[in-house]
């Protein structure tokens, strides 16, 4: 149980261009999810929270329109990367808090972003 | 801030070894999570602690919640080559009542064969 995929697991895309990803919660219904970034031998670095129904929370510096998050249903929330630079190019990925509560999170397999 | 100090950085055992790698912070958590992340994939979840001095295992994983609520331990007991990888701690912000979680910067642990 408890399994979260992401779609796609890695794209490329040109310089202004826009970009979605998706992240579902597979077996469970997931009212908030989380969207982190990681570069390379870094850690996760979290940048916003997504609650089902209610528009998302942003980490400090941030721009919440240049990542535009939708989370519609209680099984997907979506990420989208708008008018991509190269800098935005990063590994992205999505958690969804366990369906047993407490701070356990699921873990997506990840999105790798690169802008060309 | 909370901060999560993560040690070692990196190890290099030889297979068969037992390992330690642990997480402090200045702050108290009242949970702490285990976390390997495999190149490439996202982060798995290995055990979560709830209760200090909580010791509680996951196959070769034992890791314990400490008294003083303050830091964490990881051990691998006999490693063997997939548990390659790199080992986050993680704990929910205080008070915040939105279960974001803060991460450690990790330890990348490498099996030698």
């Amino acid at each position: 149980g408890a399994v979260v995929s992401q779609h796609p697991s890695w794209v490329i895309c040109k310089s202004g261009t826009s970009v979605k990803i998706e992240c579902r919660s597979l077996d469970f219904q997931a009212t908030t999810m989380f969207w982190y970034r990681q570069f390379p031998k870094q850690s996760l670095m979290l940048m916003a929270t997504s609650n089902e129904g209610s528009k998302a929370t942003y980490e400090q510096g941030v721009e919440k329109d240049k990542f535009l998050i939708n989370h519609a249903s209680l099984t997907l929330s979506t990420l989208t990367v708008t008018s991509a630079h190269p800098e935005d190019s990063s590994f992205y990925i999505c958690s969804a808090i366990s369906p047993t509560g407490a701070y356990e999170q699921y873990f997506g397999p990840g999105t790798r972003l690169t802008v060309t | 801030g909370q901060q999560l100090n993560q040690s070692p950085q990196s190890m290099f055992i030889q297979e068969g070894e037992d390992v330690s790698m642990n997480c402090t912070s200045s702050s108290i958590f009242n949970t702490w999570l285990w976390y390997k992340q495999d190149p490439g994939e996202g982060p798995v979840l290995l055990i979560a602690l709830y209760k200090a001095g909580e010791l509680t295992s996951n196959g070769r994983l034992t890791a314990q919640f400490g008294i003083t609520r303050k830091d964490s331990f990881l051990n691998i007991s006999a490693s063997i080559p997939s548990d390659v990888g790199i080992y986050f701690c993680a704990g929910p912000y205080s008070g915040a009542g939105s279960y974001q979680l803060t991460f450690g910067k990790g330890t990348k642990l490498s099996v030698i064969p």
